[in-house]
């Protein structure tokens, strides 16, 4: 059982270039999230999912998108990046019935945008 | 507008020290509470709490809730170096779909 898996682990980007961050769980898990971390700010949910196929925003969803194609994989994209997207970025994934609780994190990925 | 505060930000303290770190609420349709461990990568959980007053353990760790007060407190006791990290506290509230993060303590344990 790898767990959440997150790809890549590092990566530095121009202003105005795209990527997409990819998530990879497998606990069979419903729901998906995609996090930021910033000094001082702790984890703020940028999206996240409830299962196959949907998604939705969470507090800080501007200059993101992403998609849930498949059960397994979260992948998060930015469109055109800027520096205030310098970041940490944490993906999750939780069981059925969000009253378990408990999120599984993946180790995350350092993004820099200059 | 729902909240979660934790104090204090950061915290030093020696090997063997005994130390509280706090989390206080204010969240609509409170469903519980978790704590979580982060090292240099991903949290790790440690407890949910949805009850008041029932202490859960786990080693040198324990966490209990005040559903009347609205806080939770999470204890270390006889700290070592490797219990240096951020402590993570998170609400789950009934009817949302994602858990609401308080800023985190950095524990540092020096020898």
């Amino acid at each position: 059982n790898a767990g959440v898996t997150q790809t890549p682990k590092f990566r530095v980007l121009k202003t105005g270039q795209s990527m997409t961050l990819l998530c990879a769980q497998d606990m069979n898990h419903e729901y998906m999230y995609w996090y930021r971390q910033d000094p001082g700010m702790g984890l703020r949910l940028i999206h996240y999912s409830v299962g196959e196929g949907t998604t939705a925003k969470g507090e800080v969803p501007d200059g993101y998108n992403v998609s849930r194609l498949k059960k397994q994989n979260f992948l998060l994209g930015l469109e055109s990046a800027a520096p205030s997207q310098t970041s940490v970025y944490f993906c999750a994934s939780g069981g059925i019935g969000h009253g378990d609780g408990e999120q599984y994190f993946g180790p995350g990925t350092r993004l820099t945008v200059t | 507008e729902d909240k979660v505060v934790q104090s204090p930000l950061s915290l030093v303290v020696h090997e063997g020290d005994t130390v509280t770190l706090n989390c206080s609420y204010e969240v609509t349709n409170f469903r519980s509470l978790l704590w979580y461990k982060q090292e240099k990568k991903a949290p790790t959980f440690l407890f949910m709490l949805t009850s008041s007053g029932i202490e859960k353990k786990s080693g040198r760790l324990s966490s209990i809730l005040d559903k009347k007060e609205l806080f939770s407190i999470l204890n270390i006791t006889a700290t070592q170096t490797g219990d240096s990290a951020i402590y993570l506290c998170a609400v789950d509230q009934t009817g949302a779909n994602n858990l609401f993060f308080g800023t985190g303590t950095r524990l540092t344990v020096i020898p």
